[in-house]
Formats: C-alpha cells, structure tokens, sequence
C-alpha cells in the first residue's frame, strides 16, 4: 500500500531533549516536506527536499534540522526542544511538486514540556 | 501578505444543500492546484485536483479562474460526512521552484 509512515503519532518530552521524527514514503517520490499546523494559523512548511542530499528552509525552519541521505527517508530533528515547538507535525512526498499533489502522514503530535 | 486566501466559516448547511467555496491566490505564475479535505486533527487527504477546464468528480466539482486568480469547490447535495475543513493548496512558481502553498481552509458543518 502506498504511504507516507510518521513515527512517532505522540509523543510528550521536555525542553532541551534532543528529538527525532522520522518519515518514510514508499512510493519513490522526489519530494518531501514537513509542516506544522498549529490553530488559527494552517499549515506551514518547515523544510523540504527536492531530492536526495537537496534540502531547503521552508516559512518556519528556526529550531528544526532535517536529512535526505535516502530517497525514502526525511526525519525531522529537534536539537534543542523547546515548548512554541508543541505543535502536530505532517510529513508529506511527491512524485513532483511542479504538478503532482502531496500526499501526508497520519501526523505527529508533540508536546514539549 | 497572505498568497492563498480562504473564508473560514464555518459553513453552516442543511444535508442536501448545494456550497461553494472560493479561493483566492496572489501568484500568476502558480502551477497547480488541489482542493485537499481535512478532518479534526488527521491529516489532509486529497479531494481532488483543479484543471483549467473545471472538473467534475461525483459530487465535487471544481474549477479555476486563472484571469481572476481563484479556484471554486462546489458540493451538491451534501451529505453529514462531508464536515470538515477544506484546504485549497496552489504549488507557486518561485524563481523555478515550486513551493506548495496552503489556504487555511473552510469549515464546512452539515447539519440533519
């Protein structure tokens, strides 16, 4: 079945505790992206890939660092939680972003204490 | 400067009744678009794409206006099920990028 797999769904830290969010898609896409959605504000792009060993600064990249060393892996790196940080979390790939739709992840919730 | 405007609602509408959606956005050079539902803390699934002819998917219909630089998402006959959100996402041609932008989406509540 093709996805997009987020892990964890939740997860509740403290601040300072290095994190990690991983996103694998399995459907050979080009794209990855990851966003945060918080209330009243939609979704914002953190980063995104274009390809392997390509990455760049989406709206809201400060606090966040991401890897593309695979086609089908995007983790998403916290260094240094802090609480403005807690938020719901979506990986999304695609085949091309010029033309194709996303397709996301189920989400991951974070909450930093 | 918000890119892709949405009226939030919430729509507020009887089951069987006909909605229709708007969605501005600032970019004339923008490539693609998608109309994309979403229910209370899931994630966004896609509803279906926009093409300039309009497009016609069961219930769902959407169209573009690329002279005015808005797309529509009209549902005929709604249904409980389809209360949620719906996010209208335009991917902008950024010096040759493509960057997927998001409206912050129309509540829609079907009411029996």
């Amino acid at each position: 079945e093709a996805q997009v797999t987020q892990n964890p769904r939740y997860l509740i830290t403290v601040t300072g505790k290095k994190l990690t969010v991983t996103c694998s898609q399995n459907m050979n896409h080009e794209y990855m992206s990851w966003y945060r959605q918080d209330p009243g504000l939609g979704l914002r792009q953190i980063y995104y890939s274009m390809n392997v060993e390509v990455t760049d600064k989406g709206d809201v990249p400060e606090g966040y660092k991401v890897s593309r060393k695979e086609k089908r892996n995007f983790p998403l790196i916290l260094e240094s939680p802090s609480p403005n940080q807690t938020s719901l979390y979506f990986c999304a790939s695609s085949l091309s972003i010029s033309r194709q739709p996303q397709h996301f992840g189920d989400g991951t919730r974070l909450s930093i204490l | 400067r918000k890119e892709v405007e949405q009226d939030p609602g919430p729509f507020n509408v009887p089951e069987g009744a006909t909605v229709a959606f708007n969605c501005t956005y600032s970019n004339s050079a923008s490539q693609s678009f998608f109309w994309y539902r979403q229910d209370c803390r899931k994630e966004p699934k896609l509803l279906m794409s926009v093409y300039s002819s309009g497009n016609e998917d069961g219930r769902f219909t959407a169209q573009l206006n690329r002279a005015s630089q808005y797309i529509s998402l009209l549902i005929r006959d709604s249904k409980l099920s389809d209360s949620a959100t719906y996010l209208c996402v335009v991917n902008m041609d950024s010096a040759g990028s493509y960057i997927p932008t998001f409206g912050r989406g129309t509540s829609l509540i079907v009411h029996p």
